[in-house]
């Protein structure tokens, strides 16, 4: 069975630096990695999704995440965030064939200051 | 194109109360999710069917809990006598369900229950 981690709950930083959110996934096969984004008293929107070819694949917004197999890890980034970019962040993984259900980290919460 | 809609909005029970959840996935999806999330648990799956199917309710605690999909347009999550620890924001999420797994989700804004 395929999971999640987000090591980090909360994760604060300055407006206009960069960000990694980080996630670890367990799944013995390939899966299909995602990060969503639950904006304040809003629904979870999809920033991306990955599978394979490039490990690195650009998302809405300005994010970017880069899958490494041999870390089992999908971590999310961005260059220079705005203070718009506070929410709360979640990984999720799939897999490939069979049961298509979708498994969820626990989610870090991006507070960006001034 | 209204997105996933799901009803009530919010939701206050009693102890011991039934709850009925309504998820109306977006016209032509055809797989519907079901996912708990708290604070300190964070998104758990619950459920899921495909062409009103029940294909994964490995996440569902096993009394109480029960979900349907009697149609197309509509699933219901109903929680039989409700315990405080049930209290939660329910989300619904539906996809198109081609039968690919890299499908994005599309979330409604979910139900919070609140059970006293």
């Amino acid at each position: 069975a395929q999971s999640v981690t987000q090591p980090d709950a909360r994760v604060t930083v300055s407006e206009g630096a960069s960000l990694q959110l980080r996630c670890k996934y367990s799944y013995s096969a390939t899966p299909y990695l995602f990060w969503y984004v639950q904006y304040p008293r809003q629904g979870l929107q999809m920033l991306l999704k990955y599978y394979s070819g490039d490990p690195v694949v650009q998302g809405v917004n300005g994010f970017e995440a880069e899958f490494s197999k041999s870390d089992s890890s999908f971590h999310l980034r961005k260059a220079s965030v705005h203070w718009s970019d506070s929410a709360v962040y979640f990984c999720a993984v799939s897999a490939a064939t069979g049961n298509y259900k979708y498994v969820f980290g626990a989610g870090t919460r991006l507070k960006v200051i001034a | 194109n209204a997105g996933v809609i799901q009803t009530p909005r919010h939701k206050v029970t009693g102890k011991g109360q039934e709850a009925t959840l309504w998820c109306e996935p977006i016209s032509g999806h055809s797989a519907v999710f079901w996912y708990r999330q708290t604070i300190v648990q964070g998104l758990e799956f619950l459920t899921y069917f495909r062409n009103q199917a029940p294909i994964d309710d490995s996440g569902m605690p096993k009394e109480r809990f029960s979900a349907q999909m009697p149609n197309q347009s509509h699933s219901t999550l109903k929680i039989q006598s409700t315990q405080p620890q049930d209290s939660a924001v329910y989300l619904c999420a539906s996809s198109l369900g081609g039968g690919v797994s890299n499908e994005r989700l599309f979330f409604g804004h979910g139900t919070k229950l609140s059970v006293l």
